[in-house]
């Protein structure tokens, strides 16, 4: 059983338009939850994390994300896409029933903006 | 210093070659982690390392080594690689110690190395 999905492998926006790239979980346990992006040929950057407390997590370069227990979700948002944010998304979940301790990413999501 | 740095950035070796790859942080951290990255793919862990001993191997083949002389240090071994093993190898540590979840802080990741074998 997977424990991150991410709907959708390619994400394309115009530039000024809403981003929204979706993510869901399965845990038996309150997870942490957390985003990351990839630009070509680099690491992986932290955008935001949900450990606890607030459900709405703002992170680095206008992006938030919403963790919403009832539907095992923490889709990110940004709600004016720059051509800099074309990058590769991945929503990554810890821990889960399955893999422990072990942080375990989704497919990942590549986001194109379009000019 | 908030970074993990690993070099080389980029490495080509022949199969029969012996190479080492290095990693560093001087954040403290606790747990340090070798991921596997092919094209179009979500990192693959690989090793963990938590108080400087070697928590998890993901069956890893032997041609594979990791090492971690201190607390700061983290190197990945290479011998006798075949080319599909050419992907991009990042490097992670976390605040915490793997065992305690080790993630309430996230991840730090390096910028990886780009492995290539001929």
């Amino acid at each position: 059983a997977q424990s991150v999905t991410q709907l959708g492998s390619h994400v394309s926006v115009s530039e000024g338009a809403l981003v929204l790239l979706r993510c869901n979980y399965s845990s038996s346990v309150p997870p942490y939850l957390f985003w990351y992006v990839q630009y070509p040929n680099q690491g992986l950057q932290l955008l935001l994390k949900y450990t606890t407390g607030a459900t709405l997590v703002k992170g680095i370069n206008g992006f938030e994300a919403e963790f919403k227990k009832s539907e095992t979700s923490f889709h990110l948002t940004k709600p004016s896409a720059h051509m800099s944010d074309a990058a590769e998304y991945f929503c990554a979940v810890s821990p889960s029933m399955e893999y422990g301790n072990k942080l375990v990413f989704g497919a990942g999501t590549i986001l194109r903006v379009k000019s | 210093d908030t970074e993990v740095t690993q070099t080389p950035k980029h490495l080509v070796m022949g199969m029969t070659n012996k190479k080492s790859l290095k990693c560093e942080q001087h954040m403290g951290h606790r747990a340090m982690y070798w991921y596997k990255q092919k094209a179009k793919k979500p990192p693959e862990l690989m090793f963990v390392y938590s108080y400087e001993k070697l928590s998890i191997n993901e069956s890893v083949p032997s041609r594979f080594s990791p090492e971690c002389p201190n607390s700061s240090l983290l190197n990945l071994h290479l011998h006798a690689l075949q080319p599909e093993d050419s992907a991009l190898y990042l490097c992670a540590s976390s605040q915490d110690g793997f065992e305690a979840g080790g993630h309430s802080y996230g991840y730090t990741f390096g910028s990886g190395t780009r492995l290539t074998v001929v």
